[in-house]
């Protein structure tokens, strides 16, 4: 258990819907990233947050947004929903934000039908 | 740009069968290599950082390496709990942040 805890385990829904997706950092640890992982496109890094503040952004589409609370759990909005975006959603965490080890969820499966 | 290319996609060994599995890499500027295990349906767990050209790392049958151009993760009388998809990421500097950037992974399969 890497500590890091993500839910809803799964999500089905169809497009153009919008969805919430939850993550809780390990105890401790201060910065929190967002990956997708597909079967074409791999571990994709979409966004990275710091003790609240975004620090760096990848290939985060305009249809999806994040943010990270006080209580440094985060959260990922994602709208307009197209069936390309159906593929696991990973939280990470780690200590001090900057990519050192970092340890992953187990992932938000979302399908779009 | 930069890219992480991981070879082969996939790799069939027989229990105790010793084998590397390779990350190359061109990036500007490396700020760090890592190596991470996924099991399916999980997320990825840590396994290693090098930093430097002649770095090693080991742990249990696993070894891994880096060079200027490339990685290995060699695996020494591997045993069935081993299989797992192995993922090399290089950590940039993109934009004024860093990141990581991931290769597409080597699924590991070793047979009893």
């Amino acid at each position: 258990d890497s500590g890091v805890t993500q839910t809803p385990k799964h999500l089905i829904t169809a497009t153009g819907q919008r969805v919430t997706l939850r993550c809780s950092p390990r105890s401790g640890d201060l910065s929190v990233y967002w990956y997708q992982q597909s079967l074409d496109q791999g571990l994709q890094f979409l966004i990275q947050y710091y003790n609240g503040e975004e620090r760096a952004k990848g290939n985060i589409l305009e249809r999806f947004s994040a943010q990270q609370f006080p209580d440094l759990h985060s959260e990922l909005n994602l709208s307009s929903l197209e069936l390309g975006d159906s593929a696991l959603y990973f939280c990470a965490s780690s200590v001090a934000g900057a990519n050192e080890k970092l340890f992953f969820g187990s992932g938000t499966q979302l399908s779009v039908l | 740009e930069d890219q992480v290319t991981q070879s082969p996609e996939a790799l069939r060994l027989q229990e105790g069968e010793s084998s590397s599995l390779n990350c190359s890499y061109t990036v500007s500027g490396l700020r760090g290599l890592f190596w991470y295990r996924q099991d399916p349906g999980k997320g990825p767990e840590f396994l290693f950082t090098l930093y430097s050209a002649g770095e090693e790392k080991e742990k249990e049958r696993l070894k891994a390496t880096l060079t200027k151009k490339e990685s290995f993760l060699h695996i020494t009388a591997p045993k069935p709990e081993d299989s797992a998809t192995y993922l090399c990421a290089v950590r940039v500097v993109i934009q004024g942040a860093q990141k990581l950037v991931f290769g597409q992974g080597t699924r590991l399969t070793i047979n009893p």
